[in-house]
């Protein structure tokens, strides 16, 4: 399978426990983003990797989440001292490298999310 | 600031019939437009894409879409629907002006089938 793989796909966890899921992007992907979809939302964007370097960060992403892409390969996103308020789909996406001189479309290839669930 | 709206978070339509998803986008330029479809269980998938030309962009599964510049909308549409069409549908944009590379997506139509 080539798609954009997520692991694990489900997490129950208590309270102040600290989860991280892992993303692996479709391999000549260059950019990878993390998004939250809780229930009856779409998702929200969390935060982006162009390769190894973090250029984005949502308001949404308090100091708790922090995410890494230290090879520019797969990503981690980490959730420190988890609150109820953090159950939700966590997804990542995958897009390819841009053309120089192009725009690029912004179209996102998604994995199947990771859904963390916090007693 | 961009964002879409989708006013309907449940649509019913009998099989066969013509089906549309409404959604309305605000950027500051010239927009980007994506519609996504996901399925229970499973991840968002890419159904079309406006980018630029052609108001009527012709998608995946059938579907298709009108970029309307003056009504700022981009609603989703297919001639006869399937039940297997039944799923939650979720309109996007990037904001191209500003450079952004994310999407932002609307909170999603729910569409059922009925057969």
């Amino acid at each position: 399978d080539t798609g954009v793989s997520q692991d694990p796909r489900h997490k129950i966890t208590k309270r102040g426990q600290n989860v991280t899921f892992r993303c692996d992007p479709i391999s000549e992907h260059n950019r990878l983003y993390w998004y939250r979809q809780t229930l009856g939302q779409g998702p929200e964007f969390l935060t982006y990797f162009q390769n190894e370097a973090q250029l984005e960060k949502s308001r949404l992403l308090s100091d708790r989440f922090s995410a890494e892409r230290p090879k520019g390969s797969f990503s981690t996103l980490e959730i420190q001292r988890t609150e109820q308020g953090d159950s939700a789909m966590y997804l990542c996406a995958s897009s390819p490298k841009i053309p120089t001189g192009g725009a690029g479309t912004g179209e996102l290839f998604f994995g199947e999310g990771s859904r963390l669930t916090v007693l | 600031a961009q964002s879409v709206a989708q006013p309907e978070d449940q649509v019913n339509v009998a099989e066969g019939n013509p089906l549309t998803v409404k959604c309305t986008y605000s950027v500051s330029g010239n927009p980007y437009l994506f519609w996504y479809v996901q399925y229970p269980n499973r991840g968002l998938q890419f159904l079309l894409k406006y980018i630029t030309g052609d108001n009527l962009v012709k998608g995946s599964y059938g579907f298709e879409a009108e970029f309307n510049k003056s009504q700022t909308s981009f609603h989703l549409k297919k001639p006869s629907a399937l039940v297997s069409d039944s799923a939650l549908y979720f309109c996007a944009v990037r904001d191209i002006r500003t450079g952004a590379n994310n999407l932002f997506f609307g909170t999603g139509t729910r569409l059922t089938v009925i057969p």
